[in-house]
């Protein structure tokens, strides 16, 4: 297990289509983030999970996005109805909350192209 | 909420120079403040943080300095070499380590030969 891996990496839709990115993060990290990534930005956090448990979701997620951790372990992100202003990079992160050591572990990310 | 601001956005420095980048953040709770760097096509890759309970960290060519009363935390490379050349992130968090982070909007370093 060498760090946080996504799939897929690009991802190109048709506005209006369903899209789903999954990661699977480090295997004893207890927390996962998903966030967002546009061009020139800084990643901007969109939810997190502590073990299966989404424990916060940001005030910008649209109820377009839904995002599972069934089992503690993988992630998904569920974009509905994309839209072109949905584009950007998406990042997953993992971390183990609870020993104060070092902190997330991002993965490469999916980039999504709405067209 | 949390608001993170990075100066300057872009930085030229040449090899061997030093480099700072400067990042104010707006809320006093805040007291986790990592930097990260990223080269193109991969995500951000932590280089250094620090606690509020401190207000200095150094490892190798990277430190990090933080005025807790002005709100202010810097990154300073010194001896910059050409793979140091990457975008650079700061943030901050009120929950410590494993919380959500806010991020300024980046510095993008050239170091050149």
């Amino acid at each position: 297990d060498t760090g946080v891996s996504q799939d897929p990496r690009h991802k190109i839709t048709k506005r209006g289509q369903n899209v789903t990115f999954r990661c699977d993060p480090i295997s004893e990290h207890n927390r996962l983030y998903w966030y967002r990534q546009t061009l020139g930005q800084g990643p901007e956090f969109l939810t997190y999970f502590q073990n299966e448990a989404q424990l916060e979701k940001s005030r910008l997620l649209s109820n377009r996005f839904s995002a599972e951790r069934p089992k503690g372990s993988f992630s998904t992100l569920e974009i509905q109805r994309t839209e072109q202003g949905d584009s950007a990079m998406y990042l997953c992160a993992s971390s183990l909350a609870g020993t104060g050591l070092n902190g997330y572990t991002f993965g490469s990310g999916t980039r999504l192209t709405v067209v | 909420g949390e608001n993170v601001e990075q100066h300057p956005s872009t930085l030229s420095v040449q090899e061997g120079d030093s480099a700072v980048i400067k990042c104010t953040y707006s809320d006093s709770a805040s007291n986790y403040f990592p930097w990260y760097k990223q080269e193109l096509g991969k995500g951000p890759q932590l280089i250094i943080d620090i606690r509020s309970n401190v207000g200095e960290k150094k490892d190798q060519r990277i430190a990090v300095t933080l005025n807790k009363t002005a709100k202010h935390f810097s990154l300073h490379i010194t001896e910059t070499q050409p793979e140091d050349s990457a975008v650079y992130f700061c943030a901050a968090s009120k929950g410590g380590t494993a919380s959500k982070l806010t991020f300024g909007t980046g510095t993008r370093l050239q170091v050149t030969l």
